[in-house]
Parts: C-alpha cells; sequence; structure tokens
C-alpha cells in the first residue's frame, strides 16, 4: 500500500519568512496530491492540490511542487502570517482503483510574530 | 464542495459501551469514509463505507470494533463497540464529490472514553 512521508515534524518561522514542508510518497501509481490544514480542534481542510500531470500550482501564497521522478511533493508558504500557524497534513491518492487518501505524519508549523 | 454534518460532536463514555456516530451530506456520494485521530497524530482510515455493500476496512480495523452501516448515498453510521479507554481519539468522516477534486471532512466527534 501507499506510504506517505512528511517532514519536519515541527517548524518555527518568523513572520513575513516562508516555510517548505515536504513529503515522498512510495505508490508510483498515486496521482492526486492534496494539502491539508488543521487548526486546533477544527477538522482538515483543503488548502491545496495537484494532480500527477502538472508540476506546480499556485494560489496566492501558497504553491505545491510536485517531481513525480523522486516522489516527492512540496508545500510552499511565502510572506507567513500568524493565522497559518497550524499542522499542516500531505496526502496521496491513487485513483481509478483503491480509492482513498493516504496521509503524512503532520507538520505542526508556527508563526513567530 | 459537500456540507457534513457529524454527530455528536462529543461525548465521554464508559468503558464496555458502546458510541454511535453518524454523518450526514447534503449530496449524494457513492464512498464514505471514516478516519480515527488519535491526540497529537495524523489521520489513519478505518474503513471505506460504500451504499449497498459492505464496508471495506483498513489493516488493523474489524467489523466486530467498528460496525458501518451505509442505508443511502447520503448517511453513514460508525460504531465504536466495546470501548477501552485506547479508543478515546477523534473519529471523522469524509466523502469526495463527484466533479470536485477534493475531500471534505465532518467536523468530528471527540471521544473520551473512562
Amino acid at each position: 500500500g501507499e506510504n506517505v512521508e512528511q517532514h519536519p515534524s515541527t517548524l518555527s518561522v518568523q513572520e513575513g519568512d516562508s516555510a517548505v514542508i515536504k513529503c515522498t510518497y512510495s505508490d508510483s501509481a498515486s496521482n492526486y496530491f492534496p494539502w491539508y490544514k488543521q487548526e486546533l480542534g477544527k477538522r482538515p481542510q483543503l488548502i491545496i492540490d495537484i494532480r500527477s500531470n502538472v508540476g506546480e500550482k499556485k494560489d496566492q501564497r501558497i504553491a505545491v511542487t510536485l517531481n513525480k521522478t523522486a516522489k516527492h511533493f512540496s508545500l510552499h508558504i511565502t510572506e507567513t502570517q500568524p493565522e497559518d500557524s497550524a499542522v499542516y497534513f500531505c496526502a496521496a491518492h491513487f485513483r481509478g482503483g483503491n480509492e482513498k487518501l493516504t496521509f503524512g505524519t503532520g507538520t505542526r508549523l508556527t508563526i513567530i510574530p | 464542495s459537500a456540507v457534513i454534518s457529524q454527530k455528536p460532536s462529543r461525548d465521554i463514555c464508559q468503558r464496555g459501551t458502546s458510541l454511535t456516530i453518524q454523518c450526514q451530506v447534503d449530496s449524494q456520494v457513492t464512498m464514505m469514509f471514516w478516519y480515527r485521530q488519535q491526540p497529537g497524530q495524523s489521520l489513519t482510515l478505518i474503513a471505506t463505507a460504500n451504499q449497498g455493500s459492505e464496508a471495506t476496512y483498513e489493516s488493523g480495523f474489524v467489523i466486530d470494533k467498528f460496525p458501518i452501516s451505509r442505508p443511502n448515498l447520503t448517511f453513514s453510521t460508525l460504531t465504536v463497540s466495546n470501548m477501552s479507554p485506547e479508543d478515546s481519539s477523534i473519529y471523522l468522516c469524509s466523502v469526495e464529490v463527484p466533479g470536485y477534486y477534493g475531500y471534505t471532512f465532518g467536523s468530528g466527534t471527540r471521544l473520551t472514553v473512562v
């Protein structure tokens, strides 16, 4: 089955700086890679996703890059703000077969004012 | 995206008892997913519930402990049976709405077993 590794487990950055979270996956057939943000006591919320036919996707201050050859993908947050503080989860999904998401272990991001 | 109503939002239960968690979706979906999130941990898939068929359980989860019902395309229940303190966790349902490439989560059920 799919295995997703996520690093780092914790990350602290100064407000205004950039944050990068990296994930690797094991199943080369995975073709959909979402990122979720989970604030304390709340449900995970989808913030950005990328399909395997795309190398990069941006949405305002967040971007995701995908390297299919190396089987890794990354979340980039620029100009970080205090409200970016949360736990972020990457996930990998194989569409067309066993439809389910496999999640990474999570990154606790703290933005230092 | 879909709107999911999950209840109860939290409960404190005695060991040895059972709790049934409900999820109602505002649109028809083929598959519903049940996750467990232990304190400070990631999300672990318990099972996938298809309407009209038996749920598919992930390794480490069994039907006797986590029976699931899926009576129609908008509703599912997960029961946590014969609970022990180790079952204390957050349980979340999730769906993918056709035509929307993303998975939406319910608000979760925070279960404490004493």
